[in-house]
């Protein structure tokens, strides 16, 4: 079936920083998806990304669908305490259900 | 607009018994949708729904776990027996229509002793 793989399992940083993680996959994909993971509750859907190629921001955070369609990745930009958290890339399989899959999440964590 | 809304938040269970956990998605969303969330991974759908029929279970360990959304609003998800890998949380999203973002709920954690 298909997977994710997302980087890195988890990362330390400093307050102020900027973040970079990124999924990749064998599969192709017709939408990404990034969403922020909070303990204790669902998922939050933070950027959405529906064309090869795209580039999109919100706020702070920017995600882009990679150009083969098997690979996205998402940047923070200064970092602040409450972009702590866990992020999960998920991509939408073009067939069928139309089904997401989800990476393995990324783990924030934000030294004041 | 409200969010989806999911009970009970939290369960524990001894292994063997049967457990349901209830969704009520988003107003006018026909798509609904559970995953498993086992602790350290990324949510794994179990079961899609479109209105009040199953789009997609093939993940669905169907000798024990069933769901339905008869009147295609809330939906129930069912587990019977409950075995120690079950212990995980339940998640339901729903979307407007299939290929649209997806908005979760809470969850249910569940806990099998």
């Amino acid at each position: 079936g298909q997977q994710l793989n997302q980087s890195p399992q988890s990362m330390f940083i400093q307050e102020g920083e900027d973040v970079s993680m990124n999924c990749t996959s064998s599969s192709i994909f017709n939408t990404w998806l990034w969403y922020k993971q909070d303990p204790g509750e669902g998922p939050v859907l933070l950027i959405a990304l529906y064309k090869a190629g795209e580039l999109t921001s919100n706020g702070r955070l920017t995600a882009q669908f990679g150009i083969t369609r098997k690979d996205s990745f998402l940047n923070i930009s200064a970092s602040i305490p409450s972009d702590v958290g866990i992020y999960f890339c998920a991509g939408r399989i073009i067939q069928g259900a139309q089904k997401l899959v989800f990476g393995q999440g990324t783990r924030l964590t934000i030294n004041p | 607009e409200a969010g989806v809304a999911q009970s009970p938040r939290y369960k524990i269970i001894e292994k063997r018994q049967s457990v349901a956990f209830w969704c009520n998605p988003i107003s006018g969303h026909a798509t609904l949708y559970w995953y498993q969330q086992i602790l350290g991974q990324g949510p794994k759908l179990l079961i899609q729904f479109q209105n009040n029929g199953v789009v997609d279970d093939s993940q669905l360990p169907k000798d024990r776990f069933s769901a339905e959304r008869l009147k295609g609003v809330d939906s129930t998800l069912k587990i019977q027996p409950a075995k120690l890998e079950d212990s995980a949380v339940y998640l339901c999203a729903s979307s407007l229509r299939r290929g649209q973002p997806q908005h979760f709920g809470d969850g249910t954690r569940l806990s099998i002793l």
